[in-house]
């Protein structure tokens, strides 16, 4: 059974710090990746999926980077803004499901 | 385009009573819908897989008979929390994809449903 693992689980910084969230799978035949975000009490968001043959994605201040033999990803946000306080969802995609980790709850102070 | 919706997005309902939650994809055809639900501070837990006009497959330790999902057109799934209970209090999270095999799955906003 595929365990997904994001640490940290809470992450606070001051506005203009890079993030690195970090994410681990146990069972490596993965399809994809994905990030997602989540606000409170809302559903989520794709902000970036990478296919197993990738090695990363890049979308504006966003890079995920993805390194399947040993059952790791990191999502990278440059220069943190405030607006991107929320909890970062981490899920991967095998036998036609995804499994999600836990997310990492992210604030930016401002 | 590709959105999903979700009906009701916030249900309060008294203990032994049913609640139907509707999943619905507004401007695309899902062949297949997907239930999760997420306790606070904990991960989506994929509940059951449903395909149009066929029975939902539900994931180890769901009960079938509490969690009756109905996937009767390529729009609507529903899921009904049948005699409910304060444990069943949690959010419930759908989501659609056009195909059976690996194309993208589009999320609804959420259900939160709380149990007295």
């Amino acid at each position: 059974k595929q365990e997904v693992t994001q640490i940290p689980a809470a992450l606070s910084v001051p506005e203009g710090e890079n993030l690195v969230l970090n994410c681990s799978f146990t069972d490596s035949a993965i399809y994809n990746l994905q990030w997602f975000r989540q606000d409170p009490g809302k559903g989520l968001t794709s902000l970036l999926l990478i296919q197993s043959s990738q090695r990363e994605q890049t979308s504006g201040r966003l890079n995920a980077s993805l390194d399947k033999s040993s059952g790791r990803s990191t999502l990278y946000i440059a220069a943190s803004q405030p607006g991107d306080s929320a909890t970062y969802l981490c899920a991967v995609e095998d036998d036609y499901k995804l499994s999600f980790g836990a997310g990492t709850t992210v604030t930016v102070r401002a | 385009g590709a959105v999903v919706s979700q009906h009701p997005s916030r249900v309060i309902c008294k203990s032994g009573t049913s609640v139907k939650i509707e999943c619905r994809s507004l401007d695309f055809q899902a062949t297949t819908m997907f239930w999760y639900r997420q306790f606070p501070k904990q991960s989506l837990m994929l509940m059951a897989t449903s395909n149009e006009g066929s029975k939902a497959t539900y994931e180890q330790g769901v009960e079938k008979d509490k969690f009756l999902i109905n996937h009767a057109s390529l729009t609507l799934s529903t899921l009904t929390v049948t005699s409910a209970h304060p444990e069943d209090s949690s959010f419930y999270i759908c989501s659609a994809r056009r195909d059976r095999g690996r194309d993208t799955q589009y999320f609804g906003p959420g259900t939160r449903l709380t149990v007295l």
